[in-house]
């Protein structure tokens, strides 16, 4: 069945580094894919998203490019905030349901 | 519109009692979606709807778990008995039908804990 993988957290960075985190997936047909982004005692609210092979999804600085030949959706922003401390979230839409990852803990230090 | 909206938000009760959560989807949409939030597990998709029918509930854990979806505006998720491993926090979701890339829209979620 339909799956996706981010990579295991926390990340934890200094304010203004560089941020990548790692998303692969796997899924028959053409899913569309999502960033959705978890702040403290909130609920998922979508970040960013990307609906054929090669859109790129932006938003608040975060950029992620659906890469169709490695079924890779990588999430990266180039100047990381304190305020982007919060849990990263991964997913994909198949057929009508949406399959998400583990998700990812991100700490920005000041 | 409000958004997805659910309740309660924090609910704390004794283990073997009956628990429900509530929530109100957003108007118009066609889907609704019960996940489950742990530290363990991550986000588990319990059981969805399309249109008030319950479509695929192979993640509810146990029989112990219902849901229901009475109208377009309104759905249950029932734990009797409840157990303190039920203790997550319990999101409902909803999403508009026909566009394959439209995302879900989450409400607050509700923080059960059974003791």
């Amino acid at each position: 069945g339909d799956s996706v993988t981010q990579m295991e957290g926390p990340v934890t960075l200094s304010e203004e580094a560089f941020l990548t985190i790692n998303c692969t997936y796997t899924a028959t047909g053409y899913p569309s894919l999502f960033w959705y982004v978890q702040y403290p005692g909130e609920g998922l609210q979508l970040l960013l998203k990307a609906t054929k092979a090669d859109d790129k999804g932006s938003n608040k600085g975060f950029e992620a490019t659906y890469r169709k030949e490695t079924t890779s959706f990588h999430l990266e922003k180039g100047s990381v905030q304190v305020s982007d401390s919060a849990v990263y979230f991964c997913a994909l839409s198949g057929d009508d349901k949406i399959i998400f990852g583990k998700g990812t803990r991100l700490h920005i230090l000041p | 519109d409000a958004g997805v909206i659910q309740s309660p938000r924090h609910e704390v009760t004794e283990m073997g009692q009956e628990v429900t959560l509530r929530c109100k989807p957003i108007s118009g949409h066609d889907y609704l979606f019960w996940y489950r939030q742990t530290m363990m597990r991550g986000l588990e998709l319990l059981i969805y709807f399309n249109n008030n029918v319950p479509i695929d509930d192979s993640g509810m854990p146990e029989d112990r778990f219902s849901a229901k979806m009475p109208n377009a505006s309104f759905s249950t998720l029932k734990i009797q008995p409840s157990e303190p491993r039920d203790s997550a926090v319990y999101f409902c979701a909803s999403r508009p039908q026909g566009l394959l890339n439209t995302e879900a829209f989450f409400g607050q979620g509700t923080r059960l804990t059974v003791v």
